[in-house]
């Protein structure tokens, strides 16, 4: 199976500030790749998919990159509803995996 | 507005068997490939099963494979599943969710519905 790993486990930031979240996969996994942000006693809310599509209704402020086995979620200015869990997926190939997330917590 | 709410949750023995009901609105759930992932307390998320429009194409996580079945029932917007064997590992909220579709390409699970906790525990 595809293993995901992301980087940092936590991230501290303080509002207004950029946040870069790093997710790998451990084979090429082209633009198939969503990010989830969670926060607690919450589903997971989906932000990115194929890579670098923002979902609907989802803030600009959220951008992804990247392709094949390195991806990448900006926010480009942190704000206070920001602060969550982050989770890559992969959907490239069977099973789906996920990350095991990044928390972004406040600095 | 689309709407997924699971149910069928609770306390289960080991070895015991549950089967959780997510029941949707809003949309033609023929139409669209559904999902189950879990969230073991304090965990993170682990994708499950899922199931294609017409019930052609099903697969499982290596974890529950043999001992969890997916289904639907399009003709009264429910999605399913059957877990049997239960074990304690497999204590967790599970989250029934919707695939997103993009020209036929499935792309991420766009809609998830609030989660139901499954315990088991002797």
């Amino acid at each position: 199976e595809v293993v995901m790993t992301q980087s940092p486990a936590t991230l501290s930031v303080s509002p207004g500030e950029r946040a870069t979240l790093s997710c790998r996969a451990s084979q090429i996994i082209l633009s198939n790749l969503a990010w989830y942000q969670q926060k607690p006693g919450q589903a997971p809310r989906l932000l990115i998919f194929g890579a670098s599509n923002v979902a609907p209704g989802v803030p600009a402020r959220f951008s992804g990159s990247g392709s094949g086995t390195d991806f990448t979620l900006t926010i480009s200015s942190l704000q206070s509803e920001d602060f969550a869990v982050y989770y890559c997926q992969q959907y490239s190939h069977w099973p789906r995996t996920f990350g095991p997330g990044t928390k972004v917590d406040f600095k | 507005e689309v709407q997924l709410v699971e149910s069928g949750g609770g306390l289960v023995k080991p070895g015991g068997s549950l089967k959780l009901s997510c029941a949707v609105s809003g949309f033609t759930l023929r139409t669209y490939t559904m999902n189950w992932v879990r969230q073991a307390p304090g965990k993170g998320l682990e994708w499950v099963a899922s199931i294609s429009p017409r019930s052609d194409y099903i697969y499982y996580a290596d974890s529950v494979r043999g001992r969890f079945t997916i289904s639907r029932d399009n003709a009264k917007n429910s999605l399913y599943l059957q877990m049997n064997s239960l074990r304690a590992d497999d204590t967790a909220v599970y989250y029934c969710a919707r695939e997103l579709s993009v020209f036929g390409v499935l792309s991420g699970l766009e809609y998830w519905g609030q989660g139901v906790l499954v315990t088991v525990s002797s």
